[in-house]
């Protein structure tokens, strides 16, 4: 099966740009969660689909973030507009249903504010 | 809240020494721990999982962690190490009040001297 795909790898732009970053999930995971990791910082969850709708957008920085799950297949995440403090690798993860499952990680996009 | 202390941020090993990475949770309520693994350039990939069963786990690559409730710890081991061991691993707990969210460790990065 088809791992969880992230799009662009890196990302490299001026402060006050916007970008968009995209998840695949894996097929028939309704779970989709955006993680990101600052340098030397800790991995933070940022926010929780279920399907299309948000289930937890607790960890988003502020309102220049935006998350999409169109039709609960792919995910975007808009960073509008983009600040210094928004560099570091921003991971996607997904699971099925059920108690404990199990997250399924991307190879994360790298995005590098200048 | 939950939390996870990862004590070391490097270890340093030799090839065929015993690895133990060290993990300890904070958690209100029974926890799922799960131990993942980034490779330089690559996602976060799974080693092993703790979901209430037990409390020995094993996982990939020769590697497995022991869930010991009254000492709320989740260390990983390996009997030997291998050099393509080389990696950051990550400690992380989640429950189902949090709708299965990851709280991450700062991580632990594993040197294997030849």
């Amino acid at each position: 099966e088809a791992g969880v795909t992230q799009f662009p790898s890196h990302s490299v732009i001026e402060k006050g740009q916007t970008v968009t970053l995209r998840c695949d999930p894996i097929s028939g995971h309704d779970n989709l969660y955006w993680y990101r990791r600052v340098m030397g910082k800790e991995i933070k969850f940022l926010l929780h689909f279920v399907k299309e709708s948000k289930q937890d957008e607790s960890g988003m920085p502020n309102n220049r973030f935006l998350a999409e799950r169109t039709g609960g297949t792919y995910s975007t995440l808009k960073v509008q507009p983009a600040e210094l403090e928004d560099s570091g690798v921003y991971f996607c993860a997904s699971s099925p249903s059920g108690t404990g499952q199990p997250q399924h990680f991307g190879d994360g996009t790298r995005l590098s504010i200048l | 809240a939950q939390s996870v202390t990862q004590l070391g941020s490097h270890v340093s090993v030799s090839e065929g020494a015993l690895v133990l990475l060290r993990c300890n949770y904070s958690s209100s309520v029974p926890p799922y721990l799960f131990w993942y693994v980034q490779y330089p350039n690559q996602g976060l990939q799974l080693l092993l999982k703790y979901t209430s069963a037990a409390t020995l786990v094993k996982g990939i690559n020769g590697f497995e962690a022991e869930f010991k409730k009254s000492e709320t710890s989740f260390h990983l081991t390996k009997p030997s190490a291998h050099m393509s061991d080389a990696a950051e691993y990550f400690c992380a707990v989640s429950d189902r009040g949090s709708n299965y969210k990851l709280t991450f460790g700062k991580g632990t990065l594993l040197t294997v001297n030849p």
